[in-house]
């Protein structure tokens, strides 16, 4: 059974910092691309970031590039998200992602989610 | 950026009824698509994937179809689990949008 552990959510005030890592577990985390959606509240859904198999093709939504950075250590099948500079506009769910079986960018198993509240 | 947009915002409906939501991508986008649905407190659930199929476990009463800009996401014989919010998302190119959701209420 697939399953994505997300942690290190919490309160940080404008201009901190979070590391956010999910544990996967039930398949073979270093073949798939990962993902990182989030959902402010009471919002919708917004892609974030993802990474290849190997962690060597990184992509970014404009609104958190220079900020955010998506990591993945294979060895322990786990994702990451350094998040830097935050913003109160950054204040959402951070779910965790694995694609679909196969070539494409479907999102086919999600984390429980972590909140992370940016606020003074 | 590819904007998906959807229709309704919201919409009521009772169970048994069938109920189509729209979606639009401001460029083509062949079949690239995918539908989820939402409960409130809850991970996002995929239903349909390239447009127009199924996603293991999803019931049959769901349905997509379309392709390049217009996608719509029908629900037949509604059941009361049913009832949720949907979000179409373009799987073409990053960045990989959402819609805005369409929430699915009782009436």
């Amino acid at each position: 059974e697939v399953q994505l552990v997300e942690s290190g959510g919490g309160l940080v005030q404008p201009g901190g910092s979070l590391r956010l890592s999910c544990a996967a577990s039930g398949f073979t985390f270093s073949t798939y691309w990962m993902y990182w959606v989030r959902q402010a509240p009471g919002k919708g859904l917004v892609w974030v970031s993802c990474i290849n198999s190997d962690g060597t093709n990184t992509r970014y939504a404009d609104s958190v590039k220079g900020r955010l950075t998506i990591s993945r250590d294979n060895a322990k099948s786990t994702l990451y998200l350094q998040m830097n500079s935050l913003r109160v506009e950054d204040t959402a769910v951070y779910y965790c992602v694995r694609r679909a079986v196969g070539p494409s960018h479907y999102f086919a198993y999600w984390g429980q989610g972590t909140l992370v509240t940016v606020s003074s | 950026d590819i904007q998906m947009t959807q229709s309704p915002s919201s919409v009521s409906a009772s169970v048994g009824d069938r109920v189509t939501i729209t979606c639009r991508a401001s460029q083509g986008i062949d079949t690239w698509l995918a539908w989820y649905q939402q409960k409130p407190g809850k991970a996002p659930n995929l239903l349909i994937y390239a447009a127009s199929n199924l996603q293991s476990g999803v019931p049959s009463r769901f349905s997509g179809s379309g392709s390049e800009t217009d996608f719509t996401l029908t629900i037949n014989s509604l059941q009361p689990e049913d009832f949720a919010t949907y979000y179409c998302q373009q799987a073409n190119s990053s960045p990989y949008t959402f819609g805005q959701g369409t929430k699915l209420e009782i009436k």
